[in-house]
């Protein structure tokens, strides 16, 4: 069955870019879409965007503008990066399979603290 | 502000069921498919409905799911105390192009 390991930097100044990787084992990155999802400290989920195997993006309109998420099939992986963040971008951030999220990352804290 | 609306927190006695809401609209939870999941404090979510009312493999039959119009319900039969979580709604949003999802349910076993 599908896993997903993700990484990246977690500590942030104002400002910086995030960069995260999410790999996908046990199954092909194609015929999916892959997706990111936020949780800020103690509040809801917050869907962030989605790249399909073709590398047609969907992108949450309130971030569209600081996003870019990207699928490399020959790594089996996709990334995310986020420009300009702030103390509000301070969250769990995970990646998930398909627009219905059937299978998780095990998410990575990302603070943003100057 | 969640584009789906969900109450805040249910309760109920073990053994007993509870009922979630999700209330959305025509571009939500009316025209595309609805999940819900599960989450426990320092964990990741997890699918626990996919498709307004299928679930994964694993997951307990106490689970169960339906929709109407603009509303979706997870009911949560025979209550345990490892039910105790908060649980979301999610789907495709056709006018945003994006998904959203539900504030989140916290649930607890009384």
């Amino acid at each position: 069955q599908v896993q997903l390991q993700q990484w990246g930097t977690g500590l942030l100044k104002p400002s910086e870019t995030l960069s995260l990787t999410c790999g996908v084992s046990g199954g092909s990155v194609r015929g999916s879409y892959w997706s990111w999802i936020r949780q800020p400290p103690g509040k809801g989920l917050e869907w962030i965007g989605e790249i399909n195997h073709g590398g047609g993006t969907n992108y949450n309109p309130s971030l569209k503008s600081r996003l870019t998420i990207s699928l490399d099939t020959s790594k089996s992986q996709f990334s995310l990066t986020l420009t300009s963040m702030t103390a509000a971008d301070t969250a769990m951030y995970y990646c998930a399979r398909g627009r219905n999220a059937s299978t998780w990352g095990q998410g990575t804290l990302v603070t943003v603290s100057s | 502000q969640s584009v789906l609306t969900q109450p805040p927190s249910v309760s109920a006695a073990p053994g007993q069921m509870v009922t979630i809401s999700c209330s959305g609209d025509t571009s939500n939870v009316a025209s595309n498919d609805v999940a819900w999941y599960q989450q426990f404090p320092g964990t990741a979510p997890k699918l626990l409905i996919y498709e307004d009312n299928k679930r994964p493999s694993g997951i307990p039959d106490r689970f169960s799911a339906s929709k109407s119009g603009t509303s979706a319900t997870l009911d949560i039969t025979g209550l345990q105390t490892g039910d105790e979580a908060d649980y979301y709604c999610g789907t495709w949003d056709s006018r945003l192009s994006a998904v959203v999802f539900g504030g989140g349910t916290k649930v607890t076993v009384l």
